[in-house]
């Protein structure tokens, strides 16, 4: 089977850095994404981990270590709207051509002035 | 590019109904894929289609069906509805191919249905 584990909430203030860190075990895997979800929204494509090391995507960093099933979204310069919750997901590639995700709980992270 | 579009937004059904969920890809792309969120399960991966065809396929019962169509929009179907159905339905697009393991998935809005 496949889960990934991720921290329920976290609070930070505006401007601040916040990591949420994702550990994942599964089968084929193929690299680790990650979404931001507001309240009643769809999931918003962030960033996308296929190899090790870290890929910056303006006030977003996204870190995959392979070897230890571990990566972390990095936001920085926080403001208010980034009050959302944030997933991670696993890209698998399946038997039958293709991928899917498999996400995690999700994080909270709740912003404050 | 427009995005993901899903129809409708919300339905509200009572036990033992079916119901239809329609949802138009970004132009171009030939994969679409379906999830259900719910606050107790998550996300959970419940099919995808590609060319037509039900490529890949999660761990939900038969009553949960889908199809796509020559254009690449997709349909879902739920027949014999029950109160646990009630969820957020999500349907997410991606260029696809023949590989496609590191395409990247964008969603639509979702339809919220409430199974009463």
């Amino acid at each position: 089977g496949q889960s990934l584990e991720q921290p329920s909430e976290v609070t930070a203030v505006e401007g601040a850095i916040v990591q949420i860190n994702c550990t994942y075990q599964t089968s084929g895997f193929y690299g680790l994404s990650w979404y931001q979800q507001h309240d009643g929204g769809a999931p918003t494509f962030l960033s996308y981990n296929g190899l090790d090391g870290l890929e910056e995507t303006g006030r977003f960093s996204s870190f995959l270590s392979r070897s230890d099933s571990y990566g972390y979204l990095l936001l920085q310069e926080l403001q208010m709207k980034d009050s959302a919750s944030y997933f991670c997901a696993v890209n698998s590639k399946l038997t039958g051509g293709g991928n899917k995700l498999t996400f995690g709980t999700g994080t909270q992270l709740k912003v404050e002035l | 590019k427009a995005g993901v579009t899903q129809t409708p937004r919300y339905l509200i059904k009572t036990r033992g109904q079916q119901v239809t969920l329609s949802c138009s890809p970004i132009s171009g792309h030939r994969s679409v894929s379906w999830y259900q969120q719910t606050p107790g399960q998550g996300l959970q991966f419940l099919f995808e289609y590609f060319s037509e065809t039900q490529r890949n396929k999660g761990n939900f019962p038969g009553r949960f069906s889908g199809r796509q169509f020559s254009n690449s929009r997709s349909e879902m179907n739920v027949s014999t509805l029950e109160l646990g159905d009630s969820a957020l339905y999500l349907c997410a697009s991606s260029p696809g191919g023949t590989s496609g393991a590191t395409d990247t998935q964008y969603f639509g809005p979702g339809t919220r249905l409430t199974v009463l």
